[in-house]
């Protein structure tokens, strides 16, 4: 199984509004990933999760805060969101130490923020 | 400030043909390059990477090329087929690191 899952495939929430992008995995993977991508733009990394632990957080804004419950799941909470946050959120997974360094993505979450 | 340029924003290939994308990198410390394949309404997807100790890989259609005194990367898709088309982003990193940066992507249109 070489699949990512991201649920769900579209979200629409107000400013006020809190909710949860979910992210599963069940390749083994120790590293997870979430990305934000914009319309015509590449994906952006957000955060790193190595072995459940946060090892990167490229100074995204705190509206933002990850999760990795375990090794095979991983969730981005949101709360008070702006619209300039909509975007595509991608989630990947990739071994921490192969070398190879490929990620598997996932066909992402599509925010809208109204 | 791009670390990573794909000056393409597009490019057409009749089947058949070589397609040739092309990605620029400023940072001389990323030794690691991917590409990238990503189909609307889904996620990239892997294609095939290259570390700094190589100037080529190969992998059926798909090769590599890496010239890290031009800081350049091509990738050669040969023959080209129409379920080619695709967005193609280039991305680079430091071997087994983590951050990877990625180009802004080139649309190929593998005509028929």
């Amino acid at each position: 199984d070489t699949e990512v899952t991201q649920t769900p495939k579209h979200l629409v929430m107000g400013m006020t509004n809190k909710k949860s992008l979910k992210c599963e995995q069940h390749m083994g993977h120790r590293a997870m990933y979430w990305y934000k991508q914009k319309a015509k733009k590449p994906p952006e990394l957000m955060f790193v999760y190595s072995y459940e632990k946060l090892s990167i957080n490229e100074s995204v804004p705190s509206r933002f805060s990850p999760e990795c419950p375990n090794s095979s799941l991983l969730n981005l909470h949101l709360h008070a969101l702006q619209p300039e946050d909509s975007a595509l959120y991608l989630c990947a997974s990739s071994q921490v130490t192969s070398g190879t360094g490929e990620q598997y993505f996932g066909p992402g979450t599509r925010l809208t923020v109204t | 400030d791009q670390q990573v340029k794909q000056n393409s924003p597009s490019l057409s290939v009749q089947e058949g043909r070589i397609s040739i994308l092309n990605c620029d990198y400023t940072n001389s410390m990323f030794d690691y390059f991917l590409w990238y394949k990503k189909y609307p309404a889904e996620g990239p997807t892997f294609l095939i990477s290259i570390s700094s100790i190589k100037d080529k890989n190969e992998d059926g259609r798909f090769t590599v090329f890496l010239n890290k005194s031009a800081k350049h990367l091509s990738l050669h898709i040969v023959p080209s087929q129409p379920g080619d088309s695709a967005v193609y982003f280039c991305a680079a990193s430091y071997r087994y690191g983590q951050n990877f940066v990625f180009g802004p992507g080139t649309r190929l249109s593998v005509l028929p």
